[in-house]
């Protein structure tokens, strides 16, 4: 079955580094994907998305690319700050948007 | 827009004892998710509806769990008989057709089985 592999954590970062999470997935056909963000105390919620191949999703800074040849769809974000730190989940969601299949989510802790 | 909500946002009950967990999702969304999530693990898709009409069901949504979304608003699930293994966060999330696939997530609510 479909199925979302991404990097364990805890991801430790000092402020104004460069971030990757990396995410992987297996699926029948051509899923959207997305990441999650879930910050100390709140909801989860939509950081960003990408619906097909070679789409790059970007919001606050954050980026993926959709990479259907490597079964791919890691973040990145260029210099982190601490307000950045929480949980990250990346998901996939195949086409009838039935079932959104999650990873088990990535810490990402940010010093000053 | 006031967001997807759930209530109540904590329960303790007592194992074998039968709860029932609210979720009103954002008014004019017609798809509605359960999802269950233990500590240090993602949600767990449990089921979905569009609109009224429960479409999927998760193998994990044994025959003591039920939901149901009558007149395509709010969702109830109800687990009868708890058991300790049910303690998790309990997440409901909805979606509207011009959403694409993203959805809402609401605050959860948190179940302790004693």
């Amino acid at each position: 079955g479909d199925s979302v592999t991404q990097m364990e954590g805890p991801v430790t970062l000092s402020e104004e580094a460069f971030l990757t999470i990396n995410c992987t997935y297996t699926a029948t056909g051509y899923p959207s994907l997305f990441w999650y963000v879930q910050y100390p105390g709140e909801g989860l919620q939509l950081l960003l998305k990408a619906t097909k191949a070679d789409d790059k999703g970007s919001n606050k800074g954050f980026e993926a690319t959709y990479r259907k040849e490597t079964t791919s769809f890691h973040l990145e974000k260029g210099s982190v700050q601490v307000s950045d730190s929480a949980v990250y989940f990346c998901a996939l969601a195949n086409t009838g948007g039935f079932k959104t299949i999650f990873g088990a989510g990535t810490r990402l802790f940010v010093k000053a | 827009d006031t967001g997807v909500s759930q209530n109540p946002r904590h329960k303790i009950t007592k194992r074998g004892q039968n709860v029932t967990f609210r979720c009103d999702p954002i008014s004019e969304h017609n798809r509605l998710y359960w999802y269950r999530q233990t500590l240090g693990q993602g949600p767990e898709f449990l089921t979905y509806f569009q609109n009224e009409a429960q479409l999927e069901k998760s193998r994990l949504l044994s025959d003591r769990f039920s939901a149901e979304r009558p007149k395509g608003s709010f969702s109830t699930l109800e687990i009868q008989r708890t058991e300790q293994g049910d303690s998790a966060m309990y997440l409901c999330a909805s979606g509207g057709r011009t959403s694409g696939m993203e959805q809402y997530f609401g605050p959860g609510t948190r179940l302790t089985v004693t």
